[in-house]
């Protein structure tokens, strides 16, 4: 059973570039979730994609942005890269059958981005 | 939003000691989840515990939904323990979770 995959590993870009991070959700998962988390700090919720939408957003910039294909698999974009944005990028997913009930969440590896 | 509050923010222990690590939410939750966070960054599930006990080897943990804390017990700790430890929750269906700001656990030979 495979679990929750990120790539790259590591990504090294200069301030004002682009990137794109990539998760595929564990086998049997529906939900993706992004996570920040800057050094020496809790994880940080991006936004989460349900049915190839967002479904939930934090408290970041319109930079942010992401996908969800037909397959479950997820992207985080981040346009115009400030030195801030260097931290540990975590995708998260979990499994929906809709009601009031909460699943529990399993994580990647996660992508550590250092902007220069 | 719920507030999450780990404590105490870092414990040192002697190799064999047993600790219990605090976790206090504000609100009621649906999800509470503790991971431990080893030196790449990995997550590791430890519990999924939004009420009752658990167990889990020398882990186990209670959640006390009422009273809005969580506890989780280390015994017998080894070296590899050591790393950081975090407690995370909801409050709706499938929502974000929300984190503590984690509990550094060192555990000298």
């Amino acid at each position: 059973d495979a679990g929750v995959t990120q790539s790259p590993t590591h990504l090294i870009k200069t301030r004002g570039q682009q990137v794109t991070l990539r998760c595929s959700p564990k086998s049997g998962h529906d939900t993706v979730s992004w996570y920040q988390q800057a050094l020496g700090q809790g994880p940080q919720f991006i936004f989460q994609y349900y049915e190839e939408e967002e479904r939930q957003r934090g408290n970041f910039p319109d930079r942010f942005s992401g996908h969800q294909f037909p397959n479950y698999s997820s992207e985080l974009n981040v346009n115009a890269l400030l030195l801030g944005d260097s931290a540990l990028y975590l995708c998260a997913s979990s499994f929906d059958r809709g009601g009031i009930f909460s699943y529990e969440q399993y994580f990647g590896p996660g992508t550590r981005l250092t902007v220069t | 939003g719920i507030q999450v509050e780990q404590s105490p923010p870092d414990l040192i222990l002697q190799e064999g000691a047993n600790s219990t690590l605090r976790c206090n939410f504000s609100d009621s939750v649906n999800n509470l989840q503790w991971f431990h966070q080893n030196p790449w960054g990995q997550l590791i599930n430890l519990f999924y515990i939004p009420s009752g006990t658990k167990q889990n080897g020398r882990l186990s943990a209670t959640t006390v939904a009422t009273e809005r804390y969580s506890l989780l017990y280390i015994s017998s700790s080894q070296t590899t323990d050591s790393g950081v430890y975090f407690c995370a929750v909801n409050n709706g269906a499938n929502s974000k979770l929300t984190f503590g700001k984690g509990i550094t656990l060192s555990v000298r030979p």
